[in-house]
């Protein structure tokens, strides 16, 4: 059984481009959720898909966007990057939405210059 | 989801007991109590959950309140890998799994 992982794992980027940042959840997951983490903080939610439906969303702006595929992979899309989006973006697989666990990737640390 | 309330760090040495604190006073009758740890360089991951009764399983214990305002989270034995900071987060039975709501959580040290 593979956990989740996610690519890339580093990427540096200037403000004003556009960012994909991708995730492979664990097998048989079919609910993903997206999390941004800025240093020294805890994970904030910023949205999770459903069987490639979006269910639920945090405050966070429209240029932030995601996708689900119909193997349950997922992608977060950033357009428009901000300083302040340099952040570690998590992705997290579960069973289900009412699932008790959550099983996170390592992320993907993003730089914006 | 209601809020919690957890010391900022605390230092443990090895192969002793750890009690991390946490404290719910605004909880619901239907809010569990999630704990997840975040080791450096890495993704949060899940310890442990309960609902009214303590919890066992193998890598910790929780131990909740009579009144469930508070719960403590139970480390056995502290080895140096259990070194990362600890979250205590309130989850609605009801609510959409994948939104959790982190604070800043615990950092634990742990000296050999």
């Amino acid at each position: 059984e593979t956990g989740v992982t996610q690519s890339p794992t580093h990427l540096i980027k200037t403000r004003g481009q556009q960012v994909t940042l991708r995730c492979s959840s664990q097998s048989g997951h079919n609910t993903v959720s997206w999390y941004q983490q800025a240093l020294g903080q805890g994970p904030q939610f910023i949205f999770q898909y459903y069987r490639e439906e979006e269910n639920g969303r945090g405050n966070f702006p429209p240029r932030f966007s995601g996708l689900q595929f119909p193997n349950y992979s997922s992608e977060l899309n950033v357009n428009a990057l901000e300083l302040d989006d340099s952040a570690l973006y998590l992705c997290a697989s579960s069973l289900g939405v009412s699932a008790g666990e959550l099983f996170f990737g390592e992320g993907s640390r993003l730089t914006v210059l | 989801d209601a809020k919690t309330t957890q010391p900022n760090s605390m230092e443990s040495n090895e192969e002793e007991p750890v009690h991390l604190p946490c404290n719910h006073s605004t909880i619901s009758g239907t809010d569990y109590i999630h704990w997840y740890r975040q080791l450096p360089s890495q993704g949060p991951e899940y310890v442990i959950h309960g609902l009214t009764s303590n919890v066992n399983n193998r890598m910790a214990s929780l131990a909740i309140a009579e009144d469930r305002k508070s719960s403590t989270l139970i480390l056995h034995r502290a080895t140096l890998r259990d070194a990362a900071v600890y979250y205590c987060i309130l989850r609605d039975v009801g609510g959409s799994q994948g939104n959790l709501i982190f604070g800043k959580g615990t950092k634990l040290s742990v000296k050999p």
